[in-house]
């Protein structure tokens, strides 16, 4: 089946330790997004990519970093995390031509100690 | 404008019974409205959406009712069940050709819990 994996589905890292989320997927997409979800909280976007257009949300600190090395990998980096940073990260795909269409992966729960 | 707000934040309804979820949005550019399920532990998943050039559309037990006009949609589920405990996000994007054309606006999000 075609599909979105993230991993891992849960990351505990140390207070300043960086730490690198992973997604990939076999639909093929050519827009991958990055969400932050804390608890009881709707989905934030973080940045995404229109192939390897890198687009960021004016709001999405300079600590969270993202590379795309190809159309099916898309990696999100905390170069520093904080405590507030411990949330589920999900990643998103679409089609270019209907990218209101968001396929989202199972998340990745971070938890910073 | 950019916002989409939500309501109930809870809902609790016995099985077989008909949960209304209610959303409000002020930017008339958005277009594209779906609704999204979210189980603890899972990423959300695409359940129905629904354009402005319609009123309401189906899909199974799920119904968005849209009101242009008022700027209001909503989701109905029918027959409920305990298996549709979950929490739903609705959420708008703008249309096709602009900046933020695929970027959501979510609402706060609704947990919904079917008893038995």
């Amino acid at each position: 089946d075609a599909m979105v994996i993230q991993n891992p589905r849960y990351q505990v890292t140390q207070f300043g330790k960086p730490v690198t989320l992973s997604c990939s997927q076999t639909l093929n997409h050519n827009v991958m997004y990055w969400y932050q979800q804390k608890s009881s909280q709707a989905p934030k976007l973080l940045f995404h990519y229109y192939d390897k257009d890198f687009n960021n949300e004016a709001d999405t600190p300079d600590n969270f970093q993202s590379r795309r090395p190809n159309t099916s990998f898309c990696f999100l980096d905390i170069r520093s995390p904080g405590l507030g940073d411990a949330a589920m990260y999900l990643c998103a795909t679409s089609p270019l031509w209907s990218r209101n269409e968001q396929f989202f992966g199972p998340g990745t729960r971070l938890t910073v100690l | 404008q950019q916002q989409v707000k939500q309501s109930p934040q809870s809902l609790i309804v016995q099985k077989g019974g008909i949960p209304i979820i209610n959303c409000a949005y002020e930017n008339t550019a958005f277009d594209y409205f779906p609704w999204y399920q979210q189980f603890p532990g899972k990423g959300p998943a695409l359940l129905i959406a629904i354009r402005p050039d319609v009123s309401e559309k189906k899909e199974g037990r799920f119904t968005i009712s849209f009101n242009k006009s008022a700027k209001q949609f909503s989701l109905h589920i029918m027959d409920s069940q305990p298996g549709d405990s979950a929490t739903y996000f609705c959420a708008a994007s703008p249309n096709a050709g602009g900046t933020s054309y695929g970027k959501l606006t979510f609402g706060q999000g609704t947990i919904l819990t079917v008893h038995p």
